[in-house]
């Protein structure tokens, strides 16, 4: 079982909605948790992070996180073409090194 | 958010040679950097961690000889590919972990593509 799991889709959404991207996790020790969007041939762009559980929003995204339950999620509202990207959600322990789901793929239909 | 930058952004070299890749945080310090290989429509491999002024951390069954990274100063670390073959064409990342007013997160370079003909 993997430590981090993430449904790599593809996910297909008209511009305009909602995209739900969500993962779930094993690992107690995870304390920091974080979104990337990474577009193909580039680096992952950090969205956001958290480091408790709750609610975090920053503009169209927000980003829940779960601890009790060992599950994070990242909302994007108004969705545009622009957001056709990988998503990839990653967390880390005192160990500070990152452990990443398998990324979704998600493209907005104009 | 702050910038990482790499250099350079594609490399072709002969097989046999040596390609040494730089990671820079520009705008913040970073005593810890992170060097990652990605495989196409596949996740981030962590190879290695680099600490400032130390010797680097590799994962299990990255060859330390093969990858030589130097952290030389708080905004700057170095990938050197050594005796490069083609299984060594990837996508090399790099992410910079930034401590700075009380958050702990990292922050990724563009990447740089290597290819070994």
């Amino acid at each position: 079982q993997k430590e981090v799991e993430q449904d790599p889709g593809p996910l297909s959404v008209p511009e305009g909605a909602i995209v739900s991207l969500n993962c779930t996790y094993s690992n107690s020790a995870f304390q920091y948790f974080m979104w990337y969007r990474q577009y193909s041939r580039k680096g992952p762009e950090l969205l956001m992070y958290t480091y408790s559980s709750g609610n975090k929003e920053d503009g169209r995204f927000t980003a829940q996180v779960d601890k009790s339950s060992k599950y994070i999620s990242l909302f994007i509202r108004d969705s545009q073409p622009s957001d056709s990207a990988t998503y990839l959600c990653a967390m880390m322990a005192n160990d500070y090194k990152l452990s990443f789901g398998a990324g979704t793929t998600v493209t907005v239909r104009a | 958010g702050a910038v990482v930058s790499q250099h350079p952004s594609r490399v072709i070299c002969k097989s046999g040679t040596s390609v040494k890749i730089e990671c820079r945080s520009l705008d913040f310090q970073a005593t810890t950097m992170f060097w990652y290989r990605q495989f196409p429509k596949q996740s981030l491999m962590l190879m290695a961690t680099s600490n400032e002024g130390s010797k680097a951390t590799y994962e299990q069954g990255v060859e330390k000889d093969k990858f030589l990274i130097n952290h030389a100063s708080l905004t700057l670390s170095t990938l050197t590919v050594t005796s490069a073959h083609p299984e060594d064409s990837s996508f090399y990342i790099c992410s910079a972990r930034d401590t700075g007013g009380g958050i702990e997160t990292q922050y990724f370079g563009p990447g740089t593509r290597l290819l070994v003909l």
